[in-house]
This record gives structure tokens, sequence and C-alpha cells, in this order.
């Protein structure tokens, strides 16, 4: 248990389908993140919430929309993908901004494919 | 030039030795250094942080920061199996939220 949660923990989706990745943080911090891992590559940082405010958008292409309702829910919205989309993809949070005092905490991941 | 550069691996130690995992950074602004370690199909996890200049021992685990030289080491003493991972190495700059994340160097402990 990790203290931030990310269903589905799989996902298979065809190109043409909409599906959501749901994130959730039982810690109380206020600045969460979405993080891509793919095989070989090193994690890219996706998007940033601070506060409920996007803070940092890092040229994801806009097949990728994210939701922060609140400090401790986060979404990443899915449509349209392309099979080079499939990877594990990591949420996150801590304190803001994540200092050495500030450490960010990972959700277990969901795996994407997409055929 | 990759921003935060480490070697892939395999790095294979035997039981009970010290394995060595090093890192590199670019940027010569980044002022806080974290290391992760990450089981196959887990989500990563802290091992831990330096920000200052010198040895930071936790354990069996010591980081090492060269600001000079812009490189960052995690020794892992007594290595054991369930220290077989991949090893994280993750560099902030000043301000802002974002952690360049290095590819990650796996480590093998044998029996």
């Amino acid at each position: 248990e990790t203290g931030v949660t990310q269903t589905p923990r799989h996902l298979v989706m065809g190109m043409t389908n909409k599906k959501s990745l749901k994130c959730e943080q039982h810690l109380g911090h206020n600045a969460m993140y979405w993080y891509k891992q793919s095989a070989k590559k090193p994690l890219e940082l996706m998007f940033v919430y601070s506060l409920e405010e996007r803070v940092e958008n890092n040229s994801v292409p806009s097949r990728f929309s994210p939701e922060c309702p609140n400090s401790s829910h986060l979404f990443l919205h899915l449509h349209t993908l392309q099979p080079e989309d499939s990877a594990l993809y990591l949420c996150a949070s801590s304190q803001a901004p994540p200092d050495s005092g500030n450490t960010i905490y990972f959700g277990e991941g969901s795996w994407l494919t997409v055929v | 030039q990759k921003e935060v550069e480490q070697n892939s691996g395999p790095l294979s130690v035997p039981e009970g030795a010290i394995a060595s995992l090093n890192c590199t950074y670019s940027d010569r602004g980044s002022q806080s250094f974290f290391w992760y370690r990450q089981y196959s199909g887990k989500s990563p996890e802290l091992i831990m942080f330096i920000y200052s200049n010198g040895d930071k021992e936790d354990g069996r685990f010591t980081a090492q920061l060269n600001k000079a030289s812009q490189y960052v080491s995690l020794l892992i003493r007594d290595s054991q199996p369930s220290d077989s991972a991949t090893y994280l190495c993750a560099v902030k700059a000043g301000g802002g939220n974002k952690l360049t994340f290095g590819t990650g160097t796996q480590l093998k402990v044998e029996l």
C-alpha cells in the first residue's frame, strides 16, 4: 500500500477507443503528477498539478488530457491513442514542490497496451 | 546529451559485496538528488535523497554527491538478493516541480 492508488492496473484499448486512468492519493499531498515509463527510456514527466492548477505540461500530445478535480484525485483521459503510447503510466503525489524534504510517492502504475 | 545518465547494466555483484551505482547529470543548477528503487513490475520507491556535497548514510545505503564533478552515486553494503532491482537516479533543479530521471541501472545480487 503506497498511499497512491491507480486504476485500472491493466488496460488494453483500441486506437479509436476512449478510456480514462484514475489516481487517488490518501497522503494529504497538494501536488500530483503523471509520468510515462517506456522500456529502455527514462521516466518522462507528462503533467504536474499543484494546488489543483496545472503547472507543467511537457509537450504531451493532445490525445492525452489530464483532469484534477481536487487535490486527492487525478485523471488521465485517453483518446485515439497510437501503439507507441503503450507504456506504464505512473501517478505520483507530493507536497509541492518535490524538494529534498517533500518526497514524491508513486502509485503502482497502469499498464496500457494500445492495439 | 542525456540530462541524467546511468549505465543500464546489469551490474552483477555477489551476495555480501558492495554494489556501487553511479549517475551523472548535465544541469549545474541541480540542487536535489534522489535514488529510487524499482522492482520488476512495481512502482519506484524512494531510497535516499541528498542535496549537500559529501556522503549521506542510511543503514546499508550511502549516497555520495559531488556537485563540482556533477555526479551522484549510491553504495549498497552487504548486498542481498532482495536488493536486486533497477535503481533510478533523479535530479531536481532549484525551483519547480520537475524531477528528471535517468534510465536506471539494473542490479543483480547473486547467491
